[in-house]
């Protein structure tokens, strides 16, 4: 199926470091979303972004909207120990049914 | 927490079984999605109920069906279960079918031998 493409697949940081991902899409998206996923866990929303060129954080998350409509990319800054997961890019294409197309997925691991 | 439940939380079946799932949506919300993630992938669109109806589909055949009740709750049903429907399978709800922001469970882990 349709998904888009999200880097690098997996990061190995220190704690404190700063942290960044990106995904891209060869399609328009109206909605992008960033989740995280613990193991055994299901994926909970992190960041929603509605607008083009539109920037927001939620404390050290900050996160894009590019203005193209077709890519995204989430920052985390002085990374801690609980932020070790998986994260993954969203896109909505608007439309009558809410479908999101979800991206690989980030790992990411940091060593204290 | 996001209020979003699933049962059972892991299961196995054997190919050609039948399997139910089920998903109580967060309180407030009348939409509810049901996806499918393999080992190491994405989440994957299987299907929107709304209003008790299916409201789009993704690349699933058939014999993935749905259901939703008149409290929101869900059921995803797959028939002639096959290897490779071995996955976790999400529900997320939200508050209708356009809004942009979905809540997921935890997921039921399901097992095909």
């Amino acid at each position: 199926g349709q998904q888009l493409n999200q880097s690098p697949q997996s990061m190995f940081i220190q704690e404190g470091e700063d942290v960044s991902m990106n995904c891209t899409s060869s399609s328009i998206f109206n909605t992008w979303l960033w989740y995280k996923q613990d193991p055994g866990e299901g994926p909970v929303l992190l960041i929603a972004l509605y607008k083009a060129g539109e920037l927001t954080s939620n404390g050290r998350l900050t996160a894009q909207f590019g203005i193209t409509r077709k890519d995204s990319f989430l920052n985390i800054s002085a990374s801690i120990p609980s932020d070790v997961g998986i994260y993954f890019c969203a896109g909505q294409e608007g439309g009558g049914a809410q479908k999101l197309v979800f991206g690989q997925g980030t790992r990411l691991t940091i060593n204290p | 927490e996001t209020g979003v439940t699933q049962s059972p939380t892991h299961l196995i079946k054997t190919r050609g079984q039948q399997v139910t799932l089920r998903c109580s949506s967060q309180s407030g919300h009348n939409t509810v999605s049901w996806y499918q993630q393999a080992l190491g992938q994405g989440p994957q669109f299987i299907f929107q109920y709304y209003r008790e109806e299916e409201n789009g589909r993704g690349n699933f055949p058939p014999r993935f069906s749905g259901l939703q009740f008149p409290n929101y709750s869900s059921e995803l049903n797959v028939n002639a279960l096959e290897l490779d429907d071995s996955a976790l399978y999400l529900c997320a709800s939200s508050i209708g079918p356009i809004a942009g922001e979905l809540f997921f469970g935890e997921g039921s882990r399901l097992t095909v031998l």
